[in-house]
């Protein structure tokens, strides 16, 4: 049974605090996403990866950074965090072939 | 850039179709997607159709692709209650990278 994992499902955080979701993905995807969810405007891609060490912008990359040493771990990290980030944070791994994306349980992050 | 587009809300009765519409403005789309998201989870994959077909059909739920006016809906049969969620069309262009981009999703609503 495919498994995404994000290491929590509630957060809140301060305003300027650094903070780290992680994702692991236990499909051997090469492919991995961070995506925010927000009402009314569905899903927004952040950031996503191709491979280990590689990533590429998503639309909303501002404020964010992202990390992938390993292939089945991808990391988001809020440098700085700031209270327009609050948001559902939604990690997904691809296969090949069709690309159905698999999605973690999400993180709903709240900064005060 | 790509923009997928879909209506809110829905709200339709137990036992009665539900058709979920879905405009895109990619004419280069190789898969369109419907996936769904049940209360606290993330999306799962529900149905996806390669853009070279019009009409998926599977158990319940049936695809159709107007490639012409880049429209995509999906009908649900003999709607029941366990069938309240949210529902995001989503498409994939043949660019290089596998981006695949959202819609704002639609909600549905089903009354016993």
């Amino acid at each position: 049974d495919v498994k995404v994992t994000q290491s929590s499902r509630y957060l809140v955080k301060r305003t300027g605090e650094k903070v780290f979701l992680e994702c692991v993905q236990d499909m051997d995807h090469e492919n991995m996403f961070w995506y925010r969810q927000d009402p009314g405007l569905g899903l927004r891609l952040i950031y996503f990866s191709y491979d280990v060490k590689m990533k590429e912008k998503g639309d909303i990359p501002e404020g964010y950074s992202v990390s992938r040493e390993k292939k089945e771990r991808f990391s988001l990290i809020l440098e700085s965090a700031s209270t327009n980030q609050t948001s559902m944070y939604l990690c997904a791994s691809m296969t090949g072939g069709y690309n159905e994306q698999f999605f973690g349980p999400g993180t709903r992050l709240t900064v005060l | 850039g790509e923009d997928v587009e879909q209506s809110l809300f829905l709200s339709v009765r137990e036992g009665d179709s539900s058709v979920i519409n879905c405009t895109y403005t990619d004419s280069s789309s190789t898969y369109l997607y419907w996936y769904k998201q049940e209360p606290g989870a993330g999306l799962q994959l529900l149905t996806y159709i390669f853009s070279n077909m019009d009409m998926k059909q599977d158990q319940r739920l049936t695809v159709l692709l107007n490639k012409k006016d880049k429209h995509l809906s999906l009908r649900i049969a003999d709607t029941q209650t366990g069938d309240s969620a949210i529902y995001f069309c989503a498409e994939r262009n043949s660019g290089g990278y596998q981006k695949v981009t959202f819609g704002t999703g639609t909600k549905l609503q089903v009354i016993p």
